[in-house]
């Protein structure tokens, strides 16, 4: 079964500083691997996803994923956090044949001023 | 593109009594789900179309959940009787290929339910 761990609750970075959301994936054969964002009252925004290929994967608002295979990781980075950064992120896994997409509990980052 | 619509935004019932959800999913997209979130909690799966047929409902209390896609466009989502433990925000998604092709789901802002 396809699962993902997101094991931090919340994330606290000052604004400027990089920021790292941690999630770590259990899914048999080839991952597809996403991350979503959602802002208060709205439903989830997709920033990026990992097919196959470079293992750096870019996306919206200057985000970027490392999938790592040995570690079956999928951390969300940022080089320069921002304020409006603050959000509630999900980790989410797919699966290669009916497309259901399986989510973390899900990490709150707080940039603060 | 135009996004996903759903209706209403807010709901309030009291237990036993039923609601019904709406989603339009984006104009062309084959696949329609439909998840619910619970406060503090990633959303769960409750019901996958492909088209107007059912992929995945494996989730869904069919004792009181029932969901249709007529047509293959839009869908709605029942509950009846509601529980307590219904209070939650509903989302509707929907993605434009069929599977095995990695397609981004896109959310519509969901419907917040809250069950008294």
């Amino acid at each position: 079964a396809q699962s993902v761990a997101q094991p931090e609750d919340q994330v606290n970075v000052a604004e400027g500083n990089p920021l790292t959301v941690k999630c770590t994936y259990s899914v048999s054969g080839n991952p597809y691997l996403f991350w979503y964002v959602q802002y208060p009252n709205r439903g989830l925004q997709f920033l990026l996803k990992y097919i196959t290929g470079d293992n750096l994967v870019k996306g919206s608002y200057g985000f970027e994923a490392e999938f790592n295979k040995s570690q079956t990781s999928f951390h969300l980075k940022k080089p320069s956090a921002l304020v409006s950064d603050s959000a509630l992120y999900f980790c989410a896994s797919m699966n290669t044949g009916f497309q259901k997409l399986v989510f973390g509990t899900g990490t709150r980052l707080l940039v603060s001023p | 593109e135009a996004g996903v619509a759903q209706s209403p935004r807010y709901k309030i019932i009291e237990k036993r009594q039923s609601v019904a959800f709406w989603c339009n999913p984006i104009s062309g997209h084959a696949t329609l789900y439909w998840y619910q979130q619970i406060l503090g909690q990633g959303p769960k799966l409750l019901i996958q179309f492909q088209n107007n047929g059912v992929v995945d409902d494996s989730q869904l209390p069919k004792d009181r959940f029932s969901a249709e896609r007529l047509k293959g466009v839009d869908s709605t989502l029942k509950i009846q009787p509601a529980k307590l433990e219904d209070s939650a925000v509903y989302l509707c998604a929907s993605s434009l290929e069929p599977w095995g092709r990695g397609s981004p789901l896109h959310f519509g802002n969901g419907t917040r339910l809250t069950v008294t």
